[in-house]
């Protein structure tokens, strides 16, 4: 089945490094994606890694893939009180481009 | 504009009311989406429209009705909703390649309440 874990919270301080987990189900996801909802908005693409990746880094974010063990990883480094929000993992099972969502981490960032 | 736009932003509706939700991407893209984000649940894919076809509907209620004139635009048709259809409803776009979609745009999203 088709199915995506994240934590709910996270809190740590502002100048920290923040890691998100999650966990899928689906070995066949092509790419996996991490986005950002600010309060009152909608989603943002944030990064996207392809099955056959173990990391990438784009700035202060890594994503790392652990896909043996069909886990996703978003690291923050630096993390600013502006990076508060809510963090969502998701993958596409197969080729179909279907968006399968985790229920959202909950990042707050302490000052 | 740029990016995928929605109007309107914030909608209050009796449970006997019509009214109808857009979406409009100006990526170029060739797929859009129609998404539903409750309170502490995970989104759910309602509809997928691909060259303007739709492609997927996931067991959304009649009540809901989507429509897409061209690649460019999404509505979503609301009549007779409940209490429960309150929620904040996403649009989302794609470039599809080969049945292939890549990575979706989504807009801010319209906030609905039904009373």
């Amino acid at each position: 089945g088709e199915d995506v874990e994240q934590s709910l919270f996270l809190s740590v301080r502002e100048g920290d490094s923040s890691v998100i987990n999650c966990t899928y189900t689906d070995s066949s996801s092509t790419y996996l994606y991490w986005y950002k909802q600010e309060p009152g908005a909608g989603l943002q693409l944030l990064t996207y890694i392809f099955s056959n990746m173990d990391m990438k880094q784009d700035q202060r974010l890594t994503v790392l893939l652990n896909k043996k063990d069909k886990h996703l990883s978003l690291r923050i480094a630096d993390t600013q009180t502006g990076d508060s929000a809510i963090y969502f993992c998701a993958e596409t099972p197969g080729n179909t481009g279907k968006l399968i969502f985790g229920q959202g981490t909950t990042l707050q960032v302490k000052p | 504009e740029t990016g995928v736009t929605q109007t309107p932003r914030h909608l209050v509706m009796g449970m006997t009311n019509k009214k109808s939700l857009k979406c409009e991407q100006h990526l170029g893209h060739n797929a859009m989406y129609w998404y539903k984000q409750s309170a502490k649940k995970p989104l759910e894919l309602m509809f997928v429209y691909s060259l303007e076809e739709r492609v997927e509907n996931n067991s959304v209620p009649s009540r809901f009705s989507p429509e897409c004139p061209n690649s460019s635009h999404l509505f979503l048709h609301l009549h007779t909703l409940q209490p429960e259809d309150s929620a904040l409803y996403l649009c989302a776009s794609s470039q599809e390649q080969a049945g292939v979609s890549y990575e979706q745009y989504f807009g801010p999203g319209t906030r609905l309440t039904v009373t």
